[in-house]
């Protein structure tokens, strides 16, 4: 079946533009996570969802980091006011259930340029 | 607070021969999970193989490996006969435990570079 994707794949901002991110999780996963990886790092976690529910946002940033999950499936990650150390790729990656060994699946990644 | 640790920047390995690439992790749980993920310069992170905390034989996915040794907290991941396309960047991550309100994020290491040498 179809995996996790993201749009768009590049973004180029200006400073202090908002930008948003979209992620299409693989068909029926509950769970729904974004990440975000600085250049030569591992990725680091931003937001945890469960079906629409927002249950962790311990890793955004900023306040100028919203994420939503209205309907349970796609999931959007917004940045308000870009600022150049927000330049980084955010990675999508959902997993089919709620706990013991399920494997999160990452999508492709948007890759965020801050000018 | 969780840590993984992965020493090795980058390593090589000529084809067809079997590399190791380290991990060392740090909890206090008794309850985690330790994932390996493949990263091709197209930047996907790719699935490899997971062990789990309490599994008592390693784990294996056809050319991978999991070197899982508790006791020393590392989770060593195999790749034995290196093909061309196994270059890429190589990351360790650990759940740790399962939490619902936390959903089973994974901390990721610094990543290894792997290049398989023809």
């Amino acid at each position: 079946g179809a995996g996790v994707s993201q749009s768009p794949r590049y973004k180029v901002a200006k400073r202090g533009q908002d930008v948003a991110l979209r992620c299409d999780p693989i068909s029926g996963h509950v769970s729904l996570f974004w990440y975000q990886q600085a250049l030569g790092q591992g990725p680091e976690f931003l937001t945890y969802f469960q079906n629409e529910a927002q249950l962790d946002k311990s890793g955004l940033p900023s306040d100028r980091f919203f994420a939503e999950r209205p309907e349970g499936s796609v999931s959007t990650l917004k940045i308000q006011r870009t600022q150049q150390e927000d330049s980084a790729v955010y990675l999508c990656a959902s997993s089919a259930l709620q706990r013991g060994t399920d494997t999160q699946y990452f999508g492709p990644g948007t890759r965020l340029t801050v000018l | 607070a969780q840590k993984i640790t992965q020493t090795q920047p980058g390593m090589f390995v000529q084809e067809k021969e079997a590399v190791t690439l380290d991990c060392t992790y740090d909890t206090s749980d008794q309850s985690y999970g330790l994932f390996w993920y493949k990263q091709p310069s197209s930047g996907e992170m790719i699935f490899l193989i997971y062990q789990g905390s309490y599994d008592e034989q390693n784990a294996t996915e056809g050319r991978y490996s999991l070197n899982f040794q508790k006791a020393r907290k590392s989770a060593n991941l195999v790749i034995s006969a290196s093909q061309l396309g196994d270059s890429a960047m190589y990351f360790c991550a650990m759940r740790e435990g399962w939490v619902s309100n936390q959903g089973g994020k994974l901390i990721f290491g610094q990543g290894t570079e792997l290049s398989v040498k023809p």
